[in-house]
């Protein structure tokens, strides 16, 4: 069975601090990863995946298979990046194409 | 590109009527739509699995006789609460996966469904 942990429900720094969004899968297949975001009001979208390896909006992750993490990161965060993260894992086989979803963790940027 | 749309965005019914949600993909074609609920400040929990013209498939612990779901298209899928009670109430929210692309979802709005 596939899992994805976020072990931060809230995360808060100032604007311009480095921020790191802690994501841990557990997946016997080769996974596919992504990160969604949340902002407030707003529906989910796509922030990357793994396979592109680019960044975006400042956003990095790298896939690291023998701590099977991939953090989410960003050098200086913005208040505009304030919002609900999401860490997902594609699966393979029989699931094909289903996301599980971690818990998610509210990144809160202040002023 | 890759706009879902949901209808409607919010309901309230009365304990006992049935509710149809829809989802559209409205500028491609969606080989699978899947739905989910959320509960407030939670993850997305996956209900089923839709692929259009077959049967939805349901996660473990999904009534299939109270969520019903028809995809009868490559643009729309539909749930359909039946019975409605008031520990149905919640956020829903639909994906749909592009043909020929792998991996991401394109999510909807969402559907706020309150039960009285």
């Amino acid at each position: 069975a596939q899992r994805v942990t976020q072990p931060e429900k809230l995360l808060s720094v100032f604007k311009g601090a480095p921020v790191e969004l802690k994501c841990n899968y557990s997946y016997s297949g080769s996974p596919e990863l992504f990160w969604y975001v949340q902002y407030s009001r707003q529906r989910l979208q796509l922030l990357l995946r793994h396979i592109s390896r680019e960044s975006i909006k400042g956003f990095t992750a790298d896939l690291n298979k023998g701590e099977t993490s991939f953090h989410l990161k960003k050098p200086f965060a913005q208040e505009e990046d304030s919002a609900m993260y999401y860490c997902a894992l594609g699966a393979g086989g029989t699931s094909y194409g289903k996301l599980t979803f971690g818990q998610g963790t509210i990144l809160t940027v202040h002023p | 590109g890759a706009v879902v749309s949901q209808h409607p965005s919010w309901v309230i019914c009365k304990s006992g009527t049935s509710v149809k949600i829809e989802c559209r993909s409205l500028d491609f074609q969606a080989t699978t739509m899947f739905w989910y609920r959320q509960f407030p400040k939670q993850s997305l929990m996956l209900m089923a699995t839709s692929n259009e013209g077959s049967k939805a498939t349901y996660e473990q612990g999904v009534e299939k006789d109270k969520f019903l779901i028809n995809h009868a298209s490559l643009t729309l899928s539909t749930l359909t609460v039946t019975s409605a009670h008031p520990e149905d109430s919640s956020f829903y929210i639909c994906s749909a996966r592009r043909r020929g692309h792998v991996g991401e979802q394109f999510f909807g709005p969402g559907t706020r469904l309150t039960v009285l």
